[in-house]
């Protein structure tokens, strides 16, 4: 299991604010990152899939960064709505694994 | 079908019973995995199949946690002389191979919200 940590472990944004948040995972054996994005009652589900350093991947009003060299994904939400309230997940593939290892989530609440 | 279905969704058991919990992955997906996630924890990832084969069971928690797979399809997750810190919600998830590379994702279920008394 690869250690995978997100921060923080939850925030409270107004709506029409952006806001940003971060998953750290050891630079070496890094294979891919994976975000999901988990709504109260419902499955997770899959945002972004990177396995470049310095991709960019982006999704309406989300977007998120890879650096693999320092161990790094930001993942953005810009103008925030209250239907983006969620838990974030990030989830690490590392060479020669099956699995993908998660970070324990960012809850994010939307404020009307 | 059309997405990973789980049953039952929500399961309340008294300590020491044997509890099933059934997942009927996406049609065609090789893969598949479970995962638990306890109160105030990350996604734990309790074992994974290709086809009928575990080749890594190496997160489950004890030899109270099995699981097996037939036909390439539906898996069956059974913990025996539940305990209380049995208690989470069991994820199954397919993909059509290995999401670790980042060539596929993984598709959930909605999960099966354990409680043993």
């Amino acid at each position: 299991i690869l250690n995978v940590e997100q921060s923080p472990q939850s925030l409270h944004v107004q709506e029409g604010d952006s806001t940003n948040f971060t998953c750290s995972f050891p630079s070496s054996n890094f294979y891919a990152l994976h975000w999901y994005r988990w709504e109260t009652a419902k499955s997770p589900e899959a945002l972004f899939v990177m396995t470049l350093n310095g991709d960019e991947k982006k999704k309406g009003r989300i977007s998120a960064t890879l650096n693999t060299k320092e161990g790094y994904s930001y993942l953005y939400i810009k103008g925030s709505q209250p239907e983006d309230s969620a838990t974030y997940l990030c989830a690490l593939g590392g060479h020669n694994d099956y699995k993908l290892s998660f970070g324990a989530g960012t809850t994010v609440t939307v404020r009307a | 079908g059309a997405g990973v279905s789980q049953s039952p969704s929500n399961k309340v058991t008294e300590k020491g019973k044997d509890v099933e919990l059934r997942c009927d992955p996406i049609s065609g997906h090789t893969a598949l995995y479970w995962y638990r996630q306890s109160l105030g924890q990350g996604l734990e990832f309790l074992i994974y199949f290709q086809g009928n084969s575990a080749p890594d069971k190496s997160g489950l928690p004890s030899d109270r946690f099995s699981a097996e797979r037939t036909g390439g399809s539906v898996s069956t997750l059974t913990i025996q002389r539940t305990q209380q810190e049995d208690s989470a919600v069991y994820l199954c998830a397919s993909s059509l191979g290995i999401p670790a590379s980042g060539a596929n994702v993984l598709t959930f279920g909605a999960g099966s919200r354990l409680t043993v008394l």
